[in-house]
């Protein structure tokens, strides 16, 4: 079964700058959850989605934070502009069953590492 | 708010040795708990989980115990092995949170030969 994808792997960008990350879940997985994890912290939840609705996005910083999962399936997470404190690992997730057996068992990607220059 | 709380990194065992991993937790209702890995180069994984108060989590030679008196979720192992070297995450699921996890700092492990 393949896991999940997030690409790129690594962006490097100066202030200001837009940057956008992809992520294509394990097939099947309703819930898509995007985590920002900034070195030597916890990752942090940003945005869950249920299939393509938002579920809980009130720790986003919707000023320059955006995501979106079109069709239900893959998701984009989008910062325009960057700061230096954005500077971290994007984490995607997903799982199948949200209130099932299964519940609370989430499926990473490898992240994809952000430095704001 | 709900929130987890781990010991500090990074721990630095001999094979063979016993490990615990500190774990505990501020939160309203009912929530479950969990252990998450993250080995080098890799993605994060479930390592246990408990759902209720006084369940056992275990696998890979791991256990923890879901202790609602003292609101805690320590992670043990009675032999650590070099392959456990990895950062362990402490996680939480609270009764309402929509099915999302709050993490701790985790916590680098180290086994050496």
């Amino acid at each position: 079964e393949a896991g999940v994808a997030q690409s790129p792997r690594y962006k490097i960008i100066e202030k200001r700058q837009s940057v956008a990350f992809w992520c294509n879940p394990i097939s099947g997985h309703a819930t898509l959850y995007w985590y920002q994890q900034i070195l030597g912290q916890g990752p942090k939840l940003l945005i869950q989605f249920q299939n393509n609705g938002v579920v809980d996005d009130s720790q986003l910083p919707k000023d320059r934070f955006s995501a979106e999962r079109l069709k239900g399936v893959d998701s984009t997470l989008k910062i325009q502009p960057a700061k230096l404190e954005d500077s971290a690992v994007y984490l995607c997730a997903s799982s199948l069953d949200p209130g099932g057996p299964d519940t609370g068992e989430l499926f990473f990607g490898e992240g994809s590492r952000l430095t704001v220059l | 708010g709900n929130s987890v709380t781990q010991m500090e990194g990074p721990v630095t065992l001999s094979e063979e040795a016993f490990l615990t991993i500190n774990c505990t937790y501020t939160a309203t209702g009912y929530p479950s708990l969990f252990w998450y890995v993250q080995y080098p180069g890799e993605g994060l994984q479930l390592l246990l989980k408990a759902t209720k108060a006084d369940d056992k989590g275990s696998n890979k030679g791991f256990e923890a115990t879901y202790r609602k008196e003292t609101t805690s979720f320590h992670l043990e192992k009675g032999s650590v092995q070099v392959s456990d070297s990895a950062v362990y995450f402490c996680a939480l699921m609270g009764s309402n949170s929509g099915y999302a996890l709050n993490f701790g700092k985790g916590t680098s492990l180290l086994v050496t030969p």
